[in-house]
């Protein structure tokens, strides 16, 4: 049990365009749901925690206007990269939780998307 | 602020040798602690934790204990395989509204046959 997915797994885009992961709680509802970002040999940033039916709470230095993110069901959240850059370029990570905010649930990670602009 | 750190790798091995990667962890009240593991090109799979003081986590060969005293979660695993290769992130989460994970920076570890 406690499966996340995320779809695609790989993807490559064009400068200027927007790319959408999915992030998807298969087995379970997700009431949280975290967006990491991952650069090359080094550890998990976080970016943003979506709580389903709400707006999502961005950490300080991310773009919200840049990295859309929508958890409008129980069981799957997007991020959108807007207008896409290289410098986007990086493995990003989801992890779901369920449960309310504050309880001591586990989070799940799905396996990541790795994005390259071109 | 809660944080995490945890040895520079890469750390070398050959099979079958002993592993230990050190954790050590800021945080204020009584924090969870993990470890979790990421193979090549994948996401981050959790490995074991520990959810208070003395509390000793272990899965597949892997162990760590909860040791408040020295705010440590070192992991050791008496026998590597290269199938053990991979990076390891110590992580903890809090006791706030959010339960946010906070990770260390990561350690590879490569194990040649």
């Amino acid at each position: 049990g406690a499966v996340v997915s995320q779809h695609p797994s790989r993807v490559i885009c064009k400068s200027g365009t927007s790319v959408k992961i999915e992030c998807r709680s298969l087995d379970f509802q997700a009431t949280t749901m975290f967006w990491y970002r991952q650069f090359p040999k080094q550890s998990l940033m976080l970016m943003a925690t979506s709580n389903e039916g709400s707006k999502a709470t961005y950490e300080q230095g991310v773009e919200k206007d840049k990295f859309l993110i929508n958890h409008a069901s129980l069981t799957l959240s997007t991020l959108t990269v807007t207008s896409a850059h290289p410098e986007d370029s990086s493995f990003y990570i989801c992890s779901a939780r369920g449960g309310l905010a504050g309880a001591s649930y586990e989070q799940y990670f799905g396996p990541g998307t790795r994005l390259t602009v071109t | 602020g809660n944080s995490v750190t945890q040895m520079e790798g890469p750390v070398t091995l050959s099979e079958e040798a002993f592993l230990t990667i050190n954790c050590t962890y800021t945080a204020t009240g009584y924090p969870s602690l993990f470890w979790y593991v990421q193979y090549p090109g994948e996401g981050l799979q959790l490995l074991l934790k520990a959810t208070k003081a003395d509390d000793k986590g272990s899965n597949k060969g892997f162990e760590a204990t909860y040791r408040k005293e020295t705010t440590s979660f070192h992991l050791e695993k008496g026998s590597v395989q290269v199938s053990d290769s991979a990076v390891y992130f110590c992580a903890l989460s809090g006791n706030n509204a959010g339960n946010m994970l906070t990770f260390g920076g990561g350690t590879r570890l490569m194990v040649k046959p």
